[in-house]
Order: structure tokens, then sequence, then C-alpha cells
């Protein structure tokens, strides 16, 4: 089956400084990659669409300057949490989507990260 | 504005018995429903799905139901097991954005 990982699994920082988390499709091309954030006992709310070769799109309310994407081949995306503060703790999870019927999305394992 | 919906956020259900889980729904452009099972600080697992054309999808012990004109789709799991016990996510889709939509979430605990 498709597997998405994601590196770190888990990232304490300082308040301040800038994080980067790897999303990547182990075994087919992500046209597509989704991000996304869980704040505990909520919903996973969908911060941006992520397409190869081009700028992500991001939901309303989510900042591009904070929160920067780079989806630079089909199988790899990054998030860039840039000057993070403690509230940006959180659970960040990616998704890859491959092209079929309904673009499925294949999920990665998620990153906790701490700001201090 | 909450798109997906499940009013429940808990569920407590007797092992051999069955769980329903409950998801509602307000955009009518949605064609594509799925459920996932979540365990905290891990990423959600693909269970089950259905598309609008279909009312019913059944796999093992999980059977996905849709009531287009309700904007409603449940869950069915039968029988019950204790590693039933996590967090199900409803997601919703449409074929233009391809964008999913998750619930709130229902935490099932299946007690032995």
């Amino acid at each position: 089956g498709a597997v998405v990982s994601q590196h770190p699994s888990r990232v304490i920082c300082k308040s301040g400084t800038s994080v980067k988390i790897e999303c990547r499709s182990l075994d087919f091309q992500a046209t597509t990659m989704f991000w996304y954030r869980q704040f505990p006992k909520q919903s996973l709310m969908l911060m941006a669409t992520s397409n190869e070769g081009s700028k992500a799109t991001y939901e309303q309310g989510v900042e591009k300057d904070k929160f920067l994407i780079n989806h630079a081949s089909l199988t790899l995306s990054t998030l860039t949490v840039t000057s993070a503060h403690p509230e940006d703790s959180s659970f960040y999870i990616c998704s890859a989507s491959q092209p079929g019927l309904h673009n499925e999305q294949f999920f990665g394992p998620g990153t906790r990260l701490t700001v201090l | 504005d909450q798109q997906v919906k499940q009013n429940s956020p808990s569920l407590s259900v007797q092992e051999g018995r069955i769980s329903i889980l409950n998801c509602d729904y307000t955009n009518s452009m949605f064609d594509y429903f799925l459920w996932y099972k979540k365990y905290p600080a891990e990423g959600p697992t693909f269970l089950i799905s259905i598309s609008s054309i279909k009312d019913k999808n059944e796999d093992g012990r999980f059977t996905v139901f849709l009531n287009k004109s309700a904007k409603h789709l449940s869950l069915h799991i039968v029988p019950s097991q204790p590693g039933d016990s996590a967090v199900y996510f409803c997601a919703a889709s449409d074929s233009g954005t391809y964008k999913y939509i998750f619930g709130t979430g229902t935490r099932l605990k299946v007690l032995a």
C-alpha cells in the first residue's frame, strides 16, 4: 500500500526559532500533498494544499509567511514553521495523494511540535 | 462554520455489540466520504469510504451507510472489539477540490 513518512516524529524548540518538517511518499509519486494541524481533542484542520512545482494554496486564516511550504519533488514536501511561538505547538500531519478517481489521500504518522 | 459534524464526542459499547458512529454534513457538493481511525500522536488510518452514488459500502466488520437526502452518514462496527477503541473521524470531499474536511471526531470505547 501507499506509505507516507514524516520526519521528525517529535520536536521541541525554543520560541523564535524555525522548525522544518518533512513529508515523504515512499512508494508512489504524489502530485499533491496536504498539511493538517490537530490541537488536542480537536479535529484535523487543513492548513494548505501543496502541488509539486507550484506555490501552495493556504486555507483561510493560515499565515503563508509563517508556515512555509515547499513541494520540490513528487515525493517530498516540507513545512517550515518560522519564528515559532508556544501557540504553534500542535500535532502536524501531512498526507499525499495519487491522481485517481477520488485522489485518495494517504496520511503520514504526524509530527508533535512543542515550542517552549 | 463546521461543514462536517460528529455530534457525539464519545461512545461506549460492550464487546460483541454493534457500534454506530454518526456524521452529518452541510455541503451538498461533497461526493466522497471516508472514515478514519486515529490513536493519539499518530496519523489517521483509513477504514472505509463511500461514493455518493452508493448508499452502502461494506468491508468486513465495517459498514458505512450514506443518506444523501439527510446529509448523513454512519459507520457500523459489528461485532465491536476492544481493539476498536480509538477516535473515529469522518471526512468529506468533493471532486472539484479533492480537499478533505474532517469532522470533530468520536471517541469509541469498547468495553471487554
